[in-house]
């Protein structure tokens, strides 16, 4: 059974800060990871989609990577602002067919100006 | 463009009474999800479906039930509401197999039973 981990579940950091965020999963037979942000009281926003073929996406000041034999992934947010205060939560796709998606707790952040 | 549509946006229901959740989306999309977020915890998917017709279990069915009589409208219902069904529900909607794209998510609905 796919199993989705997101560690730490907060963390603070200094505007203009580069960060990452890890995401780990147990069962490397992924179609695609996913990372998504969410605001407070607000749905899901799609960020990046690495497919299992892929090592990396990237946009903008974000880039994610993707380690299928470690299962691992991580979001790096270059230049952090006030604005990326979220939760960010990474899903993988392990179904192929369906579309089903095995989420992780998230992680909080907070960029203080 | 709306995109998904959850409604309501919040409901309180008393133990044993019955609601259904509504979502639509205009995105033409095949496949619908509804999963629900407890606090501090990621999503865990409800039900889901690949078409007009077509419906399916996720990891926590258990109190609820879903149709799907049109690609746009994928409801669900609770029946017999129970206090540990106090969540946010999320719908989502994707474009299916082979596409590779992210699905698109509600604002949610946030649902309390007291």
């Amino acid at each position: 059974k796919q199993e989705v981990t997101q560690i730490p579940a907060a963390l603070s950091v200094p505007e203009g800060e580069n960060l990452v965020l890890n995401c780990s999963f147990t069962d490397s037979a992924i179609y695609n990871l996913q990372w998504f942000r969410q605001d407070p009281g607000k749905g899901l926003t799609s960020l990046l989609l690495i497919q299992s073929s892929q090592r990396e996406q990237t946009s903008g000041r974000l880039n994610a990577s993707l380690d299928k034999s470690s299962g691992r992934s991580t979001l790096y947010i270059a230049a952090s602002q006030p604005g990326d205060s979220a939760t960010y939560l990474c899903a993988a796709d392990g179904s192929g067919n369906t579309g089903k998606l095995i989420f992780g707790q998230g992680t909080t952040l907070q960029v203080k100006p | 463009n709306a995109g998904v549509t959850q409604t309501p946006k919040f409901r309180i229901l008393k133990i044993g009474q019955s609601m259904t959740l509504q979502c639509a989306q205009d995105m033409n999309h095949n496949y619908m999800y509804w999963y629900r977020q407890d606090p501090g915890m990621g999503l865990k998917l409800i039900y889901y479906s690949v078409g007009a017709g077509i419906t399916d279990k996720g990891e926590v069915p258990n109190g609820y039930n879903v149709s799907r009589s049109t690609t746009e409208d994928f409801p669900l219902r609770l029946e017999l509401a129970a206090p540990s069904q106090t969540s946010v529900y999320f719908c989502a909607s994707g474009p299916g197999v082979g596409v590779n794209q992210p699905q698109h998510f509600g604002d949610g609905t946030r649902l309390s039973i007291l």
